[in-house]
């Protein structure tokens, strides 16, 4: 069973202030999906990282993906109260079954 | 712009009635997953289905629960007896194939069993 592990779980900050969440696994993935869910909708892609190493940014959130495609971060910078919701990781690994494993999310709280 | 269907949004059931959770994913989709999310807790992959039969399915999708895909657009997700831990958002995705990653979910089905 592949596993990944989010941290924080929770971070509440004001608006302005930058954060990083951090996504690892002791397992390989072929890519690495974030997914930003707000409450009682389903989880909505923000961003594949495939390339070991690779940095995507997206506005104001700055994706990497670890050398050994086993860790990921997203950084905000400059946090607004509309970047407030759980932010989820999702590992797929091809050459381990079709599906998509998530860690346990990391809940934003951006305060005006 | 396309998107995944799921319905009902919200169901309400006694304990060991079946239910019925209907999805439809997107039309040039080929791969379909069931998750689920207990209120609070994390993600959990139910089952994948490709090619009209299961590809993969998880320690949770034990024998109460079965997959269909009974006309070729509707992709339906049956609880034969429900129980109380069943209670949880279900949610239903699609991609197009296995080597592009995204999967695109559907906004959920909330099943509440009494």
């Amino acid at each position: 069973t592949q596993l990944l592990e989010q941290s924080p779980q929770f971070l509440s900050i004001q608006e302005g202030e930058n954060l990083t969440v951090y996504c690892n696994s002791s397992s390989v993935f072929s890519s690495l999906q974030w997914y930003r869910q707000e409450p009682g909708e389903g989880p909505v892609l923000l961003v594949t990282v495939v390339t070991g190493g690779e940095v995507k940014k997206l506005k104001r959130l700055t994706f990497q993906f670890g050398d050994a495609r086993k860790d990921s971060s997203l950084h905000i910078t400059a946090a607004q109260p509309g970047d407030t919701g759980l932010y989820l990781c999702a590992g797929l690994n091809n050459n381990a079954g079709n599906m998509l494993t998530f860690g346990g999310g990391t809940r934003l709280m951006v305060k005006p | 712009e396309p998107e995944v269907t799921q319905t009902p949004s919200h169901q309400v059931t006694q304990m060991g009635q079946e239910v019925i959770l209907r999805c439809v994913p997107i039309s040039n989709h080929l791969y379909f997953y069931w998750y689920r999310q207990i209120l609070g807790q994390k993600v959990e992959f139910l089952v994948s289905f490709y090619n009209n039969e299961i590809s993969e399915k998880s320690e949770i999708f034990d024998d109460q629960f079965s997959v269909e895909r009974p006309d070729g657009s509707n992709f339906t997700l049956k609880i034969r007896s429900t129980k109380l831990e069943d209670s949880a958002m279900y949610f239903c995705a699609s991609r197009y194939d296995r080597a592009a990653g995204e999967l695109f979910f559907g906004e959920g089905s909330r099943l509440t069993v009494l």
